[in-house]
């Protein structure tokens, strides 16, 4: 059964530091989405992507985010200055769209540690 | 008031019990209607759709009440491996944003 993948599983890093998430959406999906989950907090939406460009992006998504699709099997999330508040889990999820189905497919997420 | 709303639980019940969460939505424009499952510091898994007739899948049956605004779950027959966070989720259109509820906690205990 084809799935999300998304490395690494854990990362941890330095305040102010860059990180980049990579994901591998289910080859034939078209939308991507990125979610983060505070530890005991709900699931919550950052950016959803389509045909290459953003299509939808929350407030959490600000100028120190970003989403690249830089070949055509990766999707990947920037962070360019972390803060200690962007420690979460990070999940990556893809959709069909085709036929009506809307169902999101997640993949296992990335722990982001801030330190 | 908040977009998905749950009761958080927990919920702790026999196996073999029959176990029932609620879920409201407040947006009228939400479109499609799911509910995930959440083991502990795993990613959510979709456990079914929500349809408006109503759509059972073995154990598990899903009701949408449109006028209403709310969506549930029963459990029939709960089995220990069905201890989770369970995630009602929302979204407008295709291809937009999943609103997830806080989810409600299941205990099944032997």
């Amino acid at each position: 059964e084809p799935e999300v993948t998304q490395t690494p599983s854990h990362q941890v890093t330095q305040m102010g530091q860059e990180v980049i998430l990579r994901c591998v959406p289910i080859s034939n999906h078209l939308y991507f989405y990125w979610y983060r989950q505070i530890l005991g907090q709900k699931v919550e939406f950052l950016v959803s992507f389509y045909n290459n460009e953003i299509s939808e992006k929350s407030e959490i998504f600000d100028d120190q985010f970003s989403v690249e699709r830089p070949d055509g099997s990766n999707f990947t999330l920037k962070i360019r200055s972390t803060k200690l508040e962007d420690s979460a889990m990070y999940f990556c999820a893809s959709s069909d769209q085709t036929s009506g189905r809307v169902e999101q497919y997640f993949g296992p997420g990335t722990r982001l540690t801030v330190t | 008031r908040k977009e998905v709303e749950q009761d958080p639980g927990p919920f702790n019940v026999p196996e073999g019990a029959t176990v029932a969460f609620n879920c409201t939505y407040s947006n009228s424009a939400s479109q499609s209607f799911f509910w995930y499952r959440q083991d502990c510091r795993k990613e959510p898994k979709l456990l079914m759709s929500v349809y408006s007739s109503g759509n059972e899948d073995g154990r598990f049956t899903a009701q949408l009440n449109r006028a209403s605004q709310y969506i549930s779950l029963l459990i029939r027959d709960s089995k220990l491996s069905d201890s989770a966070t369970y995630l009602c989720v929302v979204n407008r259109y295709y291809g937009q944003n999943f609103v997830f509820g806080p989810g409600t906690r299941l205990s099944v205990l032997p």
